[in-house]
C-alpha cells in the first residue's frame, strides 16, 4: 500500500471546521482513500472513504483532487468529542476482500472549548 | 449487532509466561485480523484470516506467537514465552468478503504488560 504523510497534530476550537491533509504520491490506479477515527483506549473506526473527488456522509467530507496524490479530510463544526487520532490510509480496492492496513502515525486533532 | 470482542481488556504478565489473547469477529465476517501497536510505535499488521486459513502472516513478529481461528469464527493470539518487548496494545479486526466499502470494523483492543 501507499505510504501516507499527514500532520503529526493539529489544534481547534470548538465550532471550528478542520481539515487534515493527507499526502499519498504513490496511490495505485485501483487504490481507495480510507480515514479512520481512533479515541483513546479504543480501536481504530472507520470514518469515510473515497476515490476521487468528493465524498459527504454524516460524518465527514473527503476531498480528492484529479491527481489523487493527497487527500483533505473536513470536519465540520468540530466538537469536544471529535479529539482523536486520526489516520489516513490508501488501498483498499472495493469489490475485493480487504488486505492488511498500513496505519501511519496519524494526526493528533485536539479540540479545546 | 454486536461488534468486534476482545478479551482480556487488560493482562499484566511476567516475563516467560505464556498469555493467550481472544477476538471474536463479527458475525458473518470471514475475515479477522490481528494488530497491535507498541509503545510510541504505529500500528502494525500481525496476520490476516480468511474463514480458519491463515491468508498473510507476514507481520507475525517470531515464531513465540501464535495465531489460530478454529472453525473460521472467533479466533486466538498467544505469545510463548512473553518477553518484555512483547507489551502494547493488541487489536482484533473483522470485514465482509466483499462489501459496499472495504473497511475493517476493530475491537477495543487488549492491553498487554510483560514485567
Amino acid at each position: 500500500l501507499a505510504k501516507t504523510t499527514q500532520p503529526i497534530s493539529m489544534d481547534s476550537y470548538e465550532g471550528q471546521e478542520v481539515n487534515i491533509t493527507c499526502s499519498h504520491n504513490n496511490i495505485a490506479t485501483n487504490d481507495y482513500i480510507t480515514w479512520y477515527q481512533q479515541f483513546p483506549s479504543q480501536g481504530p473506526r472507520f470514518i469515510i472513504q473515497g476515490y476521487k473527488t468528493k465524498v459527504t456522509n454524516e460524518v465527514a467530507s473527503l476531498f480528492i483532487p484529479a491527481d489523487r496524490k493527497s487527500s483533505t479530510l473536513s470536519l465540520p463544526r468540530v466538537s469536544l468529542s471529535d479529539t482523536a487520532v486520526y489516520y489516513c490510509l490508501v488501498g483498499g480496492r472495493r469489490g475485493s476482500t480487504l488486505g492488511r492496513l498500513y496505519f501511519g502515525r496519524g494526526t493528533q486533532l485536539t479540540v479545546w472549548p | 449487532e454486536a461488534g468486534v470482542t476482545q478479551f482480556p481488556s487488560h493482562s499484566v504478565i511476567e516475563k516467560g509466561q505464556t498469555v493467550t489473547l481472544r477476538c471474536d469477529p463479527i458475525s458473518g465476517h470471514d475475515n479477522l485480523y490481528w494488530y497491535r501497536r507498541v509503545m510510541g510505535k504505529e500500528i502494525k499488521f500481525l496476520l490476516h484470516f480468511v474463514k480458519e486459513s491463515k491468508q498473510d502472516e507476514s507481520g507475525m513478529p517470531n515464531n513465540r506467537f501464535l495465531a489460530e481461528r478454529t472453525g473460521g469464527t472467533y479466533s486466538t493470539l498467544k505469545v510463548q514465552p512473553a518477553e518484555l518487548e512483547d507489551s502494547g496494545v493488541y487489536f482484533c479486526a473483522s470485514s465482509q468478503g466483499i462489501g459496499p466499502y472495504t473497511e475493517a470494523f476493530f475491537g477495543q483492543g487488549t492491553r498487554l504488560t510483560v514485567v
